[in-house]
C-alpha cells in the first residue's frame, strides 16, 4: 500500500517566490527523506530528518516532521526555474527494509 | 564515473518478447533495488538485493526475475512482455537497506508494442 500521500499534486510558482509540499504517511517511522526527480532523469537526495528531529536546513531546503500529525512538510525558498521537478517523499518505516515512496508533487517554476 | 549506472536508456519491444535490463553501481554499496514508475510517477519498489540476498519480493508477476551476480550488480530479467509492462525501471542502491538514503540510476524506458 502506499505510505505518502503528497499535497499539493501539482503546484506552479513564479521565480523567486516560495514553494511548499506536504507529505502525510501512516506507519511509524526511522526517518523522512525528500528526493527531487526532474524530468527523464532519476531520483535524486534531497535531505533526511530523523524522527526524534523537528526540524532541518539545507542551502534553500527547510524540511519540517510532526510525528503526532505523521506529516511533513518542504519549503524552498526563493524558487528558481531550475527548481522545477517533481518532488518525492519517502519514508524509512521501523521494520520494513526498504523506503516507501509517495505520489509525488509536480512543482512548476516560472521565470 | 557514474554512480548508479542502466543499460539500455530506451527499450522497445513486441509483446511475447523477453528483455533484460542491467545495472550496476560503484559506490560500494551492499543494497540494490528495482523500482517501477508508472505513467502517474508512482514509484513502486519490485525487488531488493543485500550482498546478493534476495530481501524483498513485492507482488510482481514471476515474469520479472532479478539476478545478482555480485553486490555491484543487479540485473532484471522479463519474460513473455505485456503491454502493462511499458513503465520506466529504477536501479537503486544504498550503503545498507532499510531507512538509508537511497541512490537512484536515470532510469530505462520500457514502450511495449
Amino acid at each position: 500500500s502506499q505510505q505518502g500521500e503528497e499535497d499539493p499534486q501539482a503546484l506552479s510558482i513564479q521565480e523567486g517566490e516560495n514553494a511548499t509540499m506536504n507529505c502525510s504517511y501512516k506507519t511509524s517511522i526511522n526517518n523522512l527523506q525528500w528526493y527531487r526527480q526532474n524530468s527523464g532523469r532519476g531520483l535524486v537526495h534531497l535531505i533526511l530528518i530523523r524522527s526524534n528531529e523537528r526540524e532541518k536546513h539545507s542551502g534553500r531546503l527547510r524540511v519540517t516532521l510532526d510525528t503526532s500529525k505523521k506529516s511533513s512538510s518542504l519549503l524552498i525558498t526563493a524558487s528558481r526555474a531550475a527548481d522545477t521537478a517533481s518532488y518525492f517523499c519517502a519514508t524509512g518505516d521501523t521494520g520494513r527494509r526498504a523506503l516507501t515512496f509517495g505520489s509525488g508533487t509536480r512543482l512548476q517554476v516560472q521565470p | 564515473d557514474t554512480a548508479v549506472s542502466q543499460t539500455p536508456k530506451y527499450l522497445v519491444t513486441q509483446m511475447g518478447n523477453d528483455k533484460s535490463i542491467k545495472c550496476e553501481q560503484n559506490l560500494g554499496h551492499d543494497t540494490m533495488y528495482w523500482y517501477k514508475q508508472d505513467s502517474k510517477k508512482f514509484l513502486k519498489i519490485m525487488f531488493s538485493y543485500n550482498n546478493k540476498e534476495l530481501i524483498i519480493n513485492e507482488t510482481v508477476p514471476n515474469r520479472f526475475s532479478p539476478k545478482s551476480p555480485d553486490k555491484a550488480h543487479l540485473n532484471l530479467h522479463i519474460n513473455s512482455l505485456e503491454l502493462g509492462d511499458s513503465a520506466v525501471y529504477f536501479c537503486a542502491s544504498s550503503q545498507a537497506g532499510g531507512s538509508e538514503t537511497q541512490y537512484f540510476g536515470p532510469g530505462t524506458r520500457l514502450l511495449v508494442l
